[in-house]
This record gives C-alpha cells, structure tokens and sequence, in this order.
C-alpha cells in the first residue's frame, strides 16, 4: 500500500521563531500533495495544495507568507509556519493522492507554540 | 464553497449493535468519497471508499452507500466491537486521479460500550 511519511512527529517551539515539517512520499512520486490543519475536537481543513515545480495553492483565509511550502522535489513537500504563535499550536497533516489508492495520510505534526 | 455535512457528532452504541452516520455534500461534481478512522494523536486511516459509478460497497464488517441524486452516502458498521471507538470522517472530491481537493466532514465520535 502506498506510504507517507512525515516528520517530525511532534515539536515544541518559541514563539517567534520558524519551524520545518516534511512529509515524503516514500512508493510513488507525489505531484501534488496536501497540507491540513487540525484543531482539537475538530476536523481537517485543507489550508493549501502543493503542486511540484509551482506555487502552492492556498485556501481562503490562509497566509501563503506565514505557511511557506515548498515541493522541490517530487517525494517531498514542506511545510514551513514562520514567526510562530500560539495560536499556531495545532495538528498538522499532510496527504497524497493516487489514483489507486486514493488519500493517504502522514502521522502527523503536533506543534506547540510556547 | 464545497461543503461536507456529517452527522451525529457523538454516537454511542453497545458492542455487537451497528453504527449508522452520515453525510451529506453540496458540489454535484464530486465523485470520491471515502471514509477515515482517526484515533487520538494520529493521521486518519481510510477504512473503506466508494465512486459516482458505485451505489453500495461493503468489506467485512463495514459498508457505504451513496445516493447521488441526494447527494448523500453513509457509513454502516455492524457488530460493533469496542476497538472501533474512534472518530470518523467522510469526505469528498472530484476529479479521477485523486489530485484534487479533498473535503472532510466535521467527524464523529464513535463510543462502541462492551
């Protein structure tokens, strides 16, 4: 079946400051991969689409200046919460698609924002 | 928008009964509609999909059915054993090769009480 993986699995942060989390693609090439947002007790909302070679796509309501993603490469994806809040403390999650094997998700970042 | 409807939020059902949710999606376009199991900590685990082509599709224990002129599927688990306590999502997109976005529903706490 097919694998993401994603990393790392939890990071505690000043506020501030920057922090990376990479989520790969370890069977098949990923051209397009996704970033989600988790709050507790709530579901996922997409906060952009990661497109290799190209800009990201955000949503609505979500600050390409503060989310910086990068798809370099075409089994990696970052994402990037810059000048980190508080209220940027969440779960972050990435996915893939396949035509065969639909969305497969990554385990998941905890982020907190001290 | 594209929007997703999931209902119950909270559903608690005695070990060996079935468990019944729903939703319910506003973009007639969509086409891909999966359902996840999400435990506490984790990325969510898709247990079972179904396409636009497809009325029912049943594995094992569970089953979705999709009625596209209402425009709603559902998810059906019988004899319910207690490590199906979880929180459920159904989604939605459209497209073929699952590139495109993909929209959760609010999810479902599922209690199963040996």
């Amino acid at each position: 079946g097919a694998v993401v993986s994603q990393h790392p699995s939890w990071v505690i942060c000043k506020s501030g400051t920057s922090v990376k989390i990479e989520c790969r693609s370890l069977d098949f090439q990923a051209t397009t991969m996704f970033w989600y947002r988790q709050f507790p007790k709530q579901s996922l909302m997409l906060m952009a689409t990661s497109n290799e070679g190209s800009k990201a796509t955000y949503e609505q309501g979500v600050e390409k200046d503060k989310f910086l993603i990068n798809h370099a490469s075409l089994t990696l994806s970052t994402l990037t919460v810059t000048s980190a809040h508080p209220e940027d403390s969440s779960f972050y999650i990435c996915s893939r698609g396949h035509q065969n094997y639909g969305y497969t998700f990554g385990s998941g970042t905890r982020l907190t924002v001290v | 928008g594209e929007n997703v409807e999931q209902h119950p939020s909270t559903l608690s059902v005695q070990e060996g009964d079935s468990a019944v949710i729903k939703c319910t999606y506003s973009d007639s376009a969509s086409n891909y509609f999966p359902w996840y199991k999400q435990e506490l900590g984790k990325g969510p685990q898709l247990i079972i999909d179904i396409r636009s082509n497809v009325g029912e599709k049943k594995d094992q224990r569970i089953a979705v059915t999709l009625n596209k002129t209402a425009k709603h599927f559902s998810l059906h688990i019988t004899e319910t054993q207690p490590e199906d306590s979880a929180v459920y999502f159904c989604a939605a997109s459209r497209g073929s090769s699952n590139t495109g976005k993909l929209i959760f529903g609010q999810g479902t706490t599922l209690q199963v009480k040996p």
